[in-house]
C-alpha cells in the first residue's frame, strides 16, 4: 500500500517560514491536500491539488507538489498556525483507498 | 451553510455494535462522494470507507472490511455507519466529510464534522 511520510515536528519563530513535507513514492504524479488539525477540533482543508486555497483560506499558505516530495508552505507564521497537519492522497492502486500522512505538529516557538 | 453532525458515538463492550449518523445539510447531498474517517486518541488520521453519490460503490480500509458498513438515505440527506464486532483498536473520534462531486472517489475532503467519540472497552 502507499505510504506519506511526514516529520513528527517542525518549529519556527513568528514571522518566518514554515514548510512540512510529504514524501510518497512519485508523489508528484498524484493530488496532494493538506489539512490543518487544531487541539479538539475537526481538521480543516487548507491547500487541495497540490497548491490550490480553498476560500478563506490566508494566502501565507501555499503548496507544491514534485518528484518525490510534497510541501506545505506557511509564510509569515502566527501563533494562531500551531497545529497539526497531514498531507493526503488518493490511491488508486490499493483498491480506491484513501491515505494520509502521519501528520506534522507544527510548534510557534 | 454547509454543515456535517455526527451522532450516535458512545461506549460498548468489545464485540458489540454501534450505528453512527451524520446529518448534512446547506449542500446538495446527493452530489457527493461522502466518507468517514477516525482518529484514535493521540493518534492521526485514518479513512474508514466512503460511498458513492448513489451507493453503488462502497469501499473500506483492510481492518474493517467484513465488520463495518456504510450507507446513506439521500431522501433523508443521511450518511450512517454501521459497526459490527467492535474491538478495543476501533476507539476512535469518527469524523463524516463530502468528498469529490465527480464519479470517482478521488480529491479532498472539505468539509468535516466536528466527530463523535466511540469507546469500546469492558
Amino acid at each position: 500500500s502507499y505510504v506519506l511520510t511526514q516529520p513528527p515536528s517542525v518549529s519556527v519563530a513568528p514571522g518566518q517560514t514554515a514548510r512540512i513535507t510529504c514524501g510518497g513514492n512519485n508523489i508528484g504524479s498524484k493530488s496532494v491536500h493538506w489539512y490543518q488539525q487544531k487541539p479538539g477540533q475537526a481538521p480543516v482543508l487548507v491547500v487541495y491539488d497540490d497548491s490550490d486555497r480553498p476560500s478563506g483560506i490566508p494566502e501565507r499558505f501555499s503548496g507544491s507538489n514534485s518528484g518525490n516530495t510534497a510541501t506545505l508552505t506557511i509564510s509569515r507564521v502566527e501563533a494562531g498556525d500551531e497545529a497539526d497537519y497531514y498531507c493526503q492522497v488518493w490511491d488508486s492502486s490499493s483498491d480506491h483507498h484513501v491515505v494520509f500522512g502521519g501528520g506534522t505538529k507544527l510548534t510557534v516557538l | 451553510e454547509v454543515q456535517l453532525v455526527e451522532s450516535g458515538g458512545g461506549l460498548v463492550q468489545p464485540g458489540g455494535s454501534l450505528r453512527l449518523s451524520c446529518a448534512a445539510s446547506g449542500f446538495t447531498f446527493s452530489s457527493y462522494w461522502m466518507s468517514w474517517v477516525r482518529q484514535a486518541p493521540g493518534k492521526g488520521l485514518e479513512w474508514v470507507a466512503n460511498i458513492k453519490q448513489d451507493g453503488s460503490e462502497k469501499y473500506y480500509v483492510d481492518s474493517v472490511k467484513g465488520r463495518f458498513t456504510i450507507s446513506r438515505d439521500n431522501a433523508k440527506n443521511s450518511l450512517y455507519l454501521q459497526m459490527n464486532s467492535l474491538r478495543a483498536e476501533d476507539t476512535a473520534v469518527y469524523y463524516c466529510a463530502r468528498g469529490s462531486r465527480g464519479p470517482a472517489a478521488t480529491g479532498w475532503f472539505d468539509p468535516w464534522g466536528q466527530g463523535t467519540l466511540v469507546t469500546v472497552s469492558s
